[in-house]
């Protein structure tokens, strides 16, 4: 079975400044897609940005990118020029791509406060 | 807005009574699944429906059931509800099973009281 772990349940940091949380996980498997999702306060789970793990290339959306490291399976999120709507919970997730498993298995979160 | 609309958004029941939430997926998206979050928690993988059936069922209780209409909405049945079955149930869809971007609703928050 597929586990996330976000070992930081709580982070801040000042408006402008960057931040980054952390997600581990496991598989034994090769071929998956790691995500984070963004959980305002409004509740609405928004996809911020999405990995597949046979691309080696770090996946980038604006002011958000990823540090995926497969061999140690870790992938990090960092907000650049963090600003006050980034405030949220962050979820990372993990789908395997084999046929049959498309579910989301999810961390345990990270509530990201910007500071103003 | 995500496209998915989940109905009601709030729910008050007491213990052992029975709720249905109805989820509506993005129009096209023929697989929807249900997820729980309980308090400070991630969200659990419940149930998957494709197109009208069972596609894959994760920790669901028995007292838990779900189906997919012909129109493809869904709705998730609690029975015997609990304490401890209070949460939120959210809904996503995706297009299609290899569709690896879900679309999530704004979930049901249910309290049992």
């Amino acid at each position: 079975a597929q586990t996330v772990t976000q070992s930081q349940p709580e982070m801040s940091v000042q408006e402008a400044e960057t931040v980054t949380l952390s997600c581990t996980y496991d598989t034994s498997e090769n071929n998956y897609y790691l995500f984070w999702y963004k959980q305002p306060p409004s509740r609405q789970m928004i996809l911020v940005i999405r990995q597949e793990a046979y691309k080696q290339q770090n996946a980038t959306e604006n002011r958000f990118s990823v540090n995926f490291q497969k061999a140690a399976k870790s992938f990090s999120l960092k907000i650049s020029d963090s600003q006050l709507g980034d405030t949220a919970m962050y979820f990372c997730a993990f789908m395997l791509a084999n046929f049959g498993n498309e579910k989301l298995t999810f961390g345990t979160g990270t509530r990201l406060t910007i500071i103003p | 807005d995500s496209g998915v609309t989940q109905t009601p958004k709030h729910l008050i029941t007491a213990t052992g009574q029975r709720v249905t939430l109805r989820c509506s997926p993005r129009s096209g998206d023929l697989s929807v699944y249900w997820y729980q979050q309980s308090l400070d928690q991630g969200l659990q993988f419940l149930i998957q429906y494709y197109n009208g059936e069972e596609r894959a069922k994760g920790n669901i209780l028995e007292r838990f059931s779900a189906q997919q209409f012909p129109d493809l909405h869904s709705e998730l049945n609690l029975s015997s509800l609990e304490l401890g079955d209070s949460a939120l149930y959210f809904c996503a869809s995706s297009e299609s099973i290899r569709d690896t971007e879900a679309f999530f609703g704004q979930g049901t928050r249910l309290t049992v009281v």
